[in-house]
């Protein structure tokens, strides 16, 4: 298995603040994910992180709301950036451990 | 990219029942695990089973990748399996690393 720790556990926001989550895994990784749950809904895949290069987004997500950061092996972070009240949901990062995903806790945002 | 369906929605169980979640998937996988999302939001690793069957105390999943499904069993079900189910499958020699989550199955145990 792996050890993924991520903070903040939650956090309530202003509209139009940033917030920065961060994750740490207890080995060195390859590639790190950021994952969304808007409430109600099933996870969706922000960005895939890896270290050295820019992160690669998927469709609908933009460098300039979610940027991240991959200094290293170990950690990763992910912003929320200049945010309103649909940015609230649920944010996880993960890894992969051989083939088998593993996440994190869990950031629960919630913007007013 | 592959679609992945769960049935049923959502399921109302008395404490001490059986029950049986589904996962459909468009595509051929070479991996496939299911997860648990407690009421706090956490996604607790329950089987990773791209294919056979596999056994772990009251909880049994089987995945037959060749008819493109898989299903989670629950025996005996306590108020604690309350939460989301969710199946997430991976084809990585074909849409690279990308893990694709079902629309999961919302369970509440009563007492």
């Amino acid at each position: 298995s792996a050890v993924i720790s991520q903070k903040p556990s939650r956090d309530i926001c202003q509209r139009g603040t940033s917030l920065t989550i961060q994750c740490q895994v207890d080995s060195q990784v390859t590639m790190m994910f950021w994952y969304r749950q808007q409430p109600g809904q099933s996870l969706t895949l922000i960005a895939t992180a890896n270290q050295g290069s820019e992160a690669t987004y998927e469709s609908g997500f933009v460098i300039d709301k979610f940027p991240i950061s991959r200094p290293n092996l170990t950690f990763s972070t992910l912003t929320v950036s200049n945010m309103s009240p649909e940015d609230s949901s649920i944010y996880l990062c993960s890894v992969l451990r051989l083939t088998e995903a593993f996440f994190g806790q869990g950031t629960r945002l919630t913007v007013v | 990219g592959i679609q992945v369906e769960q049935s049923p929605p959502d399921l109302i169980l008395q404490e001490g029942a059986n029950s049986t979640l589904r996962c459909n998937f468009s595509d051929s996988v070479n991996n496939l695990q299911w997860f648990h999302q407690n009421p706090w939001g956490q996604l607790i690793n329950l089987f990773y089973i791209p294919s056979g069957t596999k056994q772990n105390g009251r909880l049994s999943a089987t995945t037959v990748a060749t008819e493109r499904y898989s299903l989670l069993y629950i025996s005996s079900s306590q108020t604690t399996d309350s939460g989301v189910y969710f199946c997430a499958v991976r084809n990585f020699l074909r849409y690279t690393d990308k893990l694709i989550f079902g629309t999961g199955t919302r369970l509440q145990v009563f007492p």
